[in-house]
C-alpha cells in the first residue's frame, strides 16, 4: 500500500537540542497527522492539521501543515530524553464521512543524554 | 482501561495455520479500524468498520485475510492458511465515528508465522 516519504529516517542528536523531520506525498490530503510510537505500544497522535498553510504547536512540538497540502513537518524544541521513539507523518482525505488515513514510514529518534 | 485493548499480545503460528487476533475497541466508538505494520514501516491500513459493516476492505492483501465485527463492538481479524510474509504487528483503532476524529491505537498483535 501507498507510504508517505518521510525524512529523515533516523536520526541522533544531543539532549536539549532542537528536532526538524518532515514528510511529503504525491497525493493531497486534508487532515496531516503525527504519531509518535513507543516500542511495544501503538501510535499516539501528538499534533492534528486541518488547514494549508496551519502552525499548530503542542508543549515542545509545532507542526506545519504545507500550503500545497502535500507536506508537512514536525519540529522538537530542546529534546529530553523521553522524547525517544519513532515519529509517524499521517495524510488523512477522503469523501464523505470517511477519511482514511495514510501513515509514512518513519523517523527513529535516539537523544544523547 | 478505558484505552483499546488486543489480543494475544503476541502470536506464534506455523505456515499454513489459521489464527484469530482480537480488537476490542473504546466503549462507545462506532468506527474500528485494523492496520498492520512490518518492521521498519508504518501502519497500513486494511479494513475500516462503521457499526457492523465493512465500509472499506480495500486494504486486505488477498482473500486468506477476513475480519467481521458482528455486534459493532469487538472485532476480530482472521488469517487462512498463514504465510511467513503475514509476520507483522497487527493493530487496531477505534475512533467515534469515522471522520477526522482522532484513531486511538491498542498496542498491537505480534504474529510470527514461522
Amino acid at each position: 500500500g501507498q507510504q508517505l516519504n518521510q525524512s529523515p529516517q533516523s536520526m541522533f542528536i544531543q539532549e536539549g537540542e532542537d528536532v526538524s523531520m518532515n514528510c511529503t506525498s504525491s497525493s493531497i490530503f486534508n487532515t496531516w497527522l503525527w504519531y509518535k510510537q513507543d516500542p511495544g505500544e501503538g501510535p499516539v497522535l501528538l499534533i492534528a492539521l486541518y488547514k494549508a498553510g496551519e502552525l499548530t504547536s503542542n508543549g515542545r512540538l509545532t507542526a506545519q501543515f504545507g500550503i500545497t497540502r502535500k507536506d508537512s513537518f514536525l519540529n522538537i524544541s530542546a529534546s529530553i530524553p523521553s522524547d525517544v521513539g519513532i515519529y509517524f507523518c499521517a495524510g488523512q482525505g477522503g469523501s464523505g464521512g470517511y477519511q482514511k488515513v495514510t501513515f509514512g514510514t518513519g523517523t527513529k529518534l535516539q537523544v544523547i543524554p | 482501561g478505558a484505552g483499546v485493548s488486543q489480543t494475544p499480545s503476541n502470536k506464534v503460528t506455523e505456515k499454513g495455520k489459521y489464527v484469530e487476533l482480537r480488537c476490542d475497541p473504546i466503549s462507545g466508538h462506532t468506527a474500528l479500524y485494523w492496520y498492520r505494520q512490518s518492521l521498519g514501516q508504518g501502519p497500513e491500513f486494511l479494513i475500516y468498520f462503521q457499526g457492523t459493516g465493512a465500509a472499506d476492505d480495500s486494504g486486505l492483501p488477498n482473500d486468506r485475510f477476513f475480519a467481521v465485527r458482528p455486534e459493532g463492538s469487538v472485532s476480530t481479524l482472521k488469517i487462512q492458511r498463514t504465510e511467513r510474509g503475514d509476520s507483522a504487528v497487527y493493530l487496531c483503532a477505534s475512533s467515534s465515528n469515522g471522520g477526522i476524529e482522532t484513531q486511538y491505537f491498542g498496542p498491537g498483535t505480534r504474529l510470527l508465522v514461522l
